[in-house]
């Protein structure tokens, strides 16, 4: 059975920081991974995804993600945060960009120092 | 460009009545995922139709059923409500294999 962690359940990083937000899945096959955020009251948004090709995977809002296979990781980094960043984010894996459903992680709660 | 539409984004019930959440998917995509989320919890995912059939089921109460029409919306009827079925419902759609995107999501309180 597929899983996600995120080791991290809150975060605490001034603004102007580097982020680097953890994520480790367990999947059977090549995976489908997905970055989201969910900002207060909102919905989910899609960040990034990574499918297949290049490991390094650019996202909106300036936030990248690495594949890296030999550690089962996909672990979420932005070089510079902003107050407009903290939310909740969830990593995520699914099969063939979710036909049988995705299985999130915990998320990770982001709180931004002035 | 158009996105996942949910509606009513927001619901209030008592328990033991039944609600019933829409989600009308992206345009010309035929997958459709229900996602629960508790206060303070992470998405479960529900079911999903593909091509209107039921192609995958998740942590979905008996209670609970859900369907794909011929226009691809989908509804999520949900019977004897219970307190803690009081809960962020979120739809997302997908053309095929590729990735999901995410509604509002329905704000279901039951009281």
């Amino acid at each position: 059975a597929q899983s996600v962690t995120q080791p991290d359940i809150h975060i605490t990083v001034s603004e102007g920081a580097s982020l680097e937000l953890r994520c480790n899945y367990s999947y059977g096959a090549t995976p489908y991974l997905f970055w989201y955020v969910q900002s207060p009251g909102q919905g989910l948004q899609l960040l990034l995804k990574y499918f297949s090709g290049d490991t390094l995977v650019q996202g909106i809002k300036g936030f990248e993600a690495e594949f890296k296979r030999s550690q089962s990781s996909f672990n979420l980094r932005k070089p510079s945060v902003h107050w407009s960043d903290a939310a909740e984010y969830f990593c995520a894996v699914g099969s063939g960009g979710g036909a049988d459903g995705l299985t999130f992680g915990k998320g990770t709660h982001l709180i931004i120092q002035p | 460009a158009a996105g996942v539409i949910q509606s009513p984004r927001h619901l209030i019930k008592e328990k033991r009545e039944t609600a019933t959440l829409k989600c009308y998917p992206i345009p010309r995509h035929d997958t459709v995922y229900w996602y629960q989320q508790g206060p303070g919890q992470d998405p479960q995912f529900l079911i999903s139709f593909y091509e209107k059939m039921q192609s995958d089921k998740g942590s979905i109460p008996d209670r609970f059923s859900a369907q794909q029409f011929s226009d691809y919306h989908s509804e999520l009827n949900m019977s004897s409500l219970e307190l803690g079925d009081s809960a962020l419902y979120f739809c997302a759609s997908s053309l095929g294999g590729d990735r999901s995107f995410f509604g509002q999501g329905t704000r279901l309180t039951v009281v």
